[in-house]
């Protein structure tokens, strides 16, 4: 079936570090492709977001990459500070109702 | 501000009862959604609805049952027929049709008596 596989599970990294994350998705389909972040006892909340007629997108430290043809999407966050530990998630949507998460990276920024 | 907004944040069934999270809107988005978040697992789809009036089975609705009567709210029910409810349950919102990003509320964390 569908499935979005997410590395690593978890990831520390000294303060003023860059942070990778990756994800692979299944979906040929897929043409959307959010990140969110989740703090502990909160919801995810969205931090960028890739179509798939775009390879690249930045904002600020953030950016997410996107390779169609391997089908996978890579989040870099760079200058890491404290406030980046959180959970991050991956997802994929192919323009249905259909969300699919990988299982999420605990990221950990070292002071 | 807009946002979603779930309550309670912390419920607990007695064994045989059943229990209603609530989740209500004011983005006017016409999509809804239930997710299961459980330890070292992604979010899991419940039920989703695209209008008033209409709800779609997700992966894993067995056990819930959801209404959509006003384009703001999508409560779950938590039925006795659900063996393993204890999770961190998120409700999420989204303008429309999928590639549109996900609004998501703060959770509720249900536990077993």
């Amino acid at each position: 079936g569908e499935n979005v596989e997410q590395h690593p599970s978890t990831l520390s990294v000294q303060e003023g570090d860059s942070a990778v994350i990756k994800c692979t998705y299944s979906d040929s389909a897929s043409n959307y492709f959010p990140w969110y972040k989740q703090e502990l006892g909160k919801g995810p909340q969205l931090i960028i977001d890739i179509r798939s007629n775009v390879g690249e997108k930045k904002d600020q430290r953030i950016a997410v990459t996107l390779n169609k043809t391997a089908k996978h999407f890579s989040l870099h966050i760079t200058e890491t500070q404290p406030e980046d530990s959180a959970v991050y998630f991956c997802a994929a949507s192919s323009g249905t109702y259909k969300y699919i998460f990988g299982t999420g990276t605990r990221l950990k920024v070292l002071a | 501000d807009g946002g979603i907004t779930q309550s309670p944040k912390y419920l607990f069934r007695k064994e045989g009862q059943n229990v209603t999270l609530s989740c209500e809107q004011n983005l006017n988005h016409d999509a809804m959604y239930w997710y299961r978040q459980d330890p070292g697992q992604g979010l899991r789809l419940i039920y989703y609805s695209q209008i008033v009036n209409d709800f779609q089975k997700g992966d894993i609705a067995e056990g819930y049952s959801v209404s959509r009567e006003k384009k703001e709210s999508f409560p779950l029910t938590v039925t006795s027929a659900q063996k393993n409810p204890t999770a961190f349950y998120l409700c999420a919102s989204s303008i429309g049709q999928g590639a549109q990003p996900q609004h998501f509320g703060d959770g509720t964390r249900l536990s077993i008596l």
